[in-house]
């Protein structure tokens, strides 16, 4: 079965300090999604990333960047130079068919990450 | 703009009573999901459609209802027979292989 841990609960970190969100998975499928969500204090879900698992080049876009390697089923979030507007739930997640479409989504249980300013 | 829309944003609910939340989305997804978030978890899946007119069930689907009579459309039910509601609830679309979007949540509480 499908499963995503995300072993982190709550993270706090003075601003400009970089961050790293772990995040492990386990799935039946050789080829899958996966991706990562926002989830600031408003609660609406903010779509952030997704890697195919056959794409394992590093990603980076502006302070954030992910770390996929799938020789040890892990696909971390990095926040570089983090800033107050960062503090929000993040959450991994994996589609419950593999690289299927229109499948729902598998997710961990989010990690909180506080930035002090 | 396009997007998903839940409504209502906090809804109370008595004993025994049954609520309907709201989701719409004007993104002409083909799928649309509903999931359940309870404090410090993550979302479980209660209902999901891929097509009008047909739903599946998610891990957590007893005591809900859901209908899919128009592709924009994608209502959950709370019956009474759920025994522990409160919650906040999301409501997702998608298409193809593209990202789920989420809508803002419905946040339901017992009374």
């Amino acid at each position: 079965a499908q499963k995503v841990t995300q072993a982190q609960t709550e993270i706090s970190v003075v601003e400009k300090e970089d961050v790293t969100l772990d995040c492990v998975y386990e799935t039946r499928d050789t080829t899958y999604y996966l991706f990562w969500y926002k989830q600031p204090p408003s609660g609406e879900l903010v779509f952030l990333i997704r890697r195919n698992s056959f794409d394992e080049q590093n990603e980076i876009s502006g302070r954030y960047s992910w770390n996929f390697q799938k020789s040890t089923s892990s696909f971390n979030f990095t926040i570089t130079a983090s800033q107050v507007v960062d503090s929000a739930v993040y959450f991994c997640a994996l589609p419950i068919l593999g690289n299927s479409g229109n499948t729902p989504l598998v997710f961990g249980k989010g990690t909180r990450l506080s930035v002090i300013a | 703009d396009g997007g998903i829309t839940q409504s209502p944003k906090y809804l109370f609910r008595k004993e025994g009573q049954n609520v309907t939340l709201s989701c719409e989305q004007n993104l002409n997804h083909d799928a649309m999901y509903w999931y359940r978030q309870d404090p410090g978890q993550g979302l479980r899946l209660i209902y999901y459609s891929q097509i009008v007119n047909d739903f599946q069930k998610g891990d957590i689907a007893e005591g809900y209802s859901v209908s899919r009579e128009k592709k924009e459309s994608f209502p959950l039910t709370v019956t009474s027979a759920q025994k522990n509601p409160t919650a906040f609830y999301l409501c997702a679309s998608s298409i193809a292989r593209d990202e789920q979007f989420f809508g803002p949540g419905t946040r339901l509480t017992v009374l």
